[in-house]
């Protein structure tokens, strides 16, 4: 069975301040993808990595792909009100289509 | 392009009583899936359909769960008779089949109160 551990679960932090989203699992994955999920809507993906190693940058959101292709790391620089929400990690590969983290709720305080 | 439709955005019904819920996919998109969101957990797949085929139902409860998807385009989700536990959003996703990098596209989901 493939497990997603995504660290930390909750995280209430200022305007302004970076902050670090971990997704971590013992299964090797295919791809990894970053959703972000607003209250009363489903989750829409920001990024999908495929290489180990590999790093995408989608404004002041950074994505990087482990080099064992099991773990992800979501950061984010200078944060904003706009950026409070549901972070998902999604790894593809094996039999499932997709395998999602637990989430880490953000919340960015003006 | 419209997007995921799901319907209806909210139920409330008691346990033991019988619940269904709808899905209309993005137009082309042969890959739909049905997912579970209990309360601060991720998406849990119920079953992915291919056109109107099961691809994958390994998670999905199937002595008070049932699916379909006759036509390869609409889908429904039923649940018979429903637990508290089925309390959930039950989320559902459509796609071009591309592999690894396929993206999903969610709809808004069906919020489920069972009491």
């Amino acid at each position: 069975t493939q497990l997603l551990e995504q660290s930390p679960q909750f995280l209430s932090i200022q305007e302004g301040e970076n902050l670090t989203v971990y997704c971590n699992s013992s299964s090797v994955f295919s791809s990894l993808q970053w959703y972000r999920q607003e209250p009363g809507e489903g989750p829409v993906l920001l990024v999908t990595v495929v290489t180990g190693g590999e790093v995408k940058k989608l404004k002041r959101l950074t994505f990087q792909f482990g080099d064992a292709r099991k773990d992800s790391s979501l950061h984010i620089t200078a944060a904003q009100p706009g950026d409070t929400g549901l972070y998902l990690c999604a790894g593809a590969g094996g039999r499932r289509a997709l395998t999602f983290g637990s989430g880490t709720r953000l919340q960015v305080q003006p | 392009e419209a997007g995921v439709a799901q319907s209806p955005r909210y139920k409330i019904i008691e346990k033991r009583q019988s619940v269904a819920f709808w899905c209309n996919p993005i137009s082309g998109h042969a890959t739909l899936y049905w997912y579970q969101q209990i309360l601060g957990q991720g998406p849990k797949l119920l079953i992915q359909f291919q056109n109107n085929g099961v691809v994958d139902d390994s998670q999905l409860p199937k002595d008070r769960f049932s699916a379909e998807r006759l036509k390869g385009v609409d889908s429904t989700l039923k649940i018979q008779p429903a637990k508290l536990e089925d309390s959930a959003v039950y989320l559902c996703a459509s796609s071009l089949p591309l592999g690894p990098q396929e993206t999903q596209y969610f709809g808004p989901g069906t919020r489920l109160l069972v009491l």
